[in-house]
């Protein structure tokens, strides 16, 4: 069972690149989303989907984009890095909205950009 | 809007002491509540969850009551073991299959 993958573990970046962060899910969930965790901070909220060709924002979506063209895919791309884009980024995906619906998350990339 | 605060760690206990996290919530409604834990270089793992009041759940030996009039949901253990070291995240659920996090508990057991 491969449930979440998230390419790559690592990455570095010079400010003002660009990259897509890869999330993909092989238990046909309609519910993916995105989260960053910073030191102290717990997870934010960045994106999330409730199904194909269907996005919205979280809590801090300022610098990333989201598409979401099939239900297995939910990539984060970036398109102009900025240091306080440092971050370990992680997806996840649920069945349902239903609580009993738990979500299951990747291991996460972690990004750093100088 | 919706928020969660959770003990600062870290957390230092050794092999079989209790073990009590606390967490509190701000939201409206009455959401789901939930516990999850991240051990090192992975993410996060569901350990418990609660959907109404006086719910209790539980799981590996750790267990939380959702307490509606405090507005709280700490996580205890009755006797840890080091493979209990991890980051304990309380959570709220939002709409959208989407949650709230607290900042994160280190817990640290020794031998």
């Amino acid at each position: 069972n491969a449930g979440v993958t998230q390419t790559p573990k690592f990455q570095v970046l010079k400010t003002g690149q660009s990259m897509t962060l890869q999330c993909a899910q092989d238990m046909n969930h309609e519910y993916m989303s995105w989260y960053r965790q910073d030191p102290g901070m717990g997870l934010r909220l960045i994106h999330y989907s409730v199904g194909a060709g269907i996005t919205d924002q979280g809590e801090v979506p300022n610098g990333y984009n989201v598409s979401r063209s099939t239900t297995e895919d939910f990539p984060l791309r970036l398109l102009s890095a900025a240091p306080s884009q440092t971050s370990v980024y992680f997806c996840a995906s649920s069945y349902s909205a239903e609580p009993n619906s738990p979500l299951h998350f990747g291991n996460g990339t972690r990004l750093t950009v100088t | 809007g919706d928020s969660v605060t959770q003990m600062e760690g870290p957390v230092t206990l050794s092999e079989e002491a209790f073990l009590t996290i606390n967490c509190t919530y701000t939201a409206t409604g009455y959401p789901s509540l939930f516990w999850y834990v991240q051990y090192p270089g992975e993410g996060l793992q569901l350990l418990l969850k609660a959907t109404k009041a006086d719910d209790k759940g539980s799981n590996k030996g750790f267990e939380a009551t959702y307490r509606k009039e405090t507005t709280s949901f700490h996580l205890e253990k009755g006797s840890v073991q080091v493979s209990d070291s991890a980051v304990y995240f309380c959570a709220l659920g939002g709409g959208y299959s989407t949650l709230t996090f607290g900042k994160g508990t280190m817990l640290l057991v020794s031998p």
